[in-house]
């Protein structure tokens, strides 16, 4: 199947500081990328909507400034941390649509800010 | 809105017991529904899914189905493995390719 991958799979950086996480669609172009946000032995919550070649679409109470998406290319979202602190610590999933319009989900970055 | 309702974990069977997860769900239109595993420090995987009322998704010996009238999705296997011990999501996508996840409910398989 469709493969997307997520680079780091784990950072840990201290505080204030910015970490950015890339999601890529290794065999297939997407339009669309998803950002979920993983806490400790819970759901995963949506954060934006990553399209290419546009802005990312947040979701309610996901700060846009703290949470930088940028979708330069079909194959290629990132998540840039901006001004990390120890709440934002969590796992980060994305997960990008195929041209069949099914999701293919990337490992997970674990994020860690001391 | 769009929301998915799991039973609350965790679930811990003996191996080669019956496992059901329960999965509700509250859509307008028709979504799609899934359920996807998750093993200890990694990503979702899509272990089945179903686009219509009265589908059944079916992989890896895990099967459900679609009930519009019920609207649920339950998660079946007639036979779990300690391999098996994972986290379970139920989610649905609607038009707008969104995905709205349950909870999660975490399986433990013993040997």
């Amino acid at each position: 199947g469709a493969v997307v991958s997520q680079h780091p799979s784990r950072v840990i950086c201290k505080s204030g500081t910015s970490v950015k996480i890339e999601c890529r669609s290794l065999d297939f172009q997407a339009t669309t990328m998803f950002w979920y946000r993983q806490f400790p032995k819970k759901s995963l919550m949506l954060m934006a909507t990553s399209n290419e070649g546009s802005k990312a679409t947040y979701e309610q109470g996901v700060e846009k400034d703290k949470f930088l998406i940028n979708h330069a290319s079909l194959t290629l979202s990132t998540l840039t941390v901006t001004s990390a602190h120890p709440e934002d610590s969590s796992f980060y999933i994305c997960s990008a649509k195929a041209p069949d319009n099914e999701q293919f989900f990337g490992p997970g970055t674990r994020l860690t800010v001391l | 809105g769009n929301s998915v309702t799991q039973m609350e974990g965790p679930v811990t069977l003996s191996e080669e017991a019956f496992l059901t997860i329960n999965c509700t769900y509250t859509a307008t239109g028709y979504p799609s529904l899934f359920w996807y595993v998750q093993y200890p420090g990694e990503g979702l995987q899509l272990l089945l899914k179903a686009t219509k009322a009265d589908d059944k998704g079916s992989n890896k010996g895990f099967e459900a189905t679609y009930r519009k009238e019920t609207t649920s999705f339950h998660l079946e296997k007639g036979s779990v493995q300690v391999s098996d011990s994972a986290v379970y999501f139920c989610a649905l996508s609607s038009g707008t390719y969104k995905y709205i996840f349950g909870t999660g409910t975490r399986l433990k398989v013993l040997a």
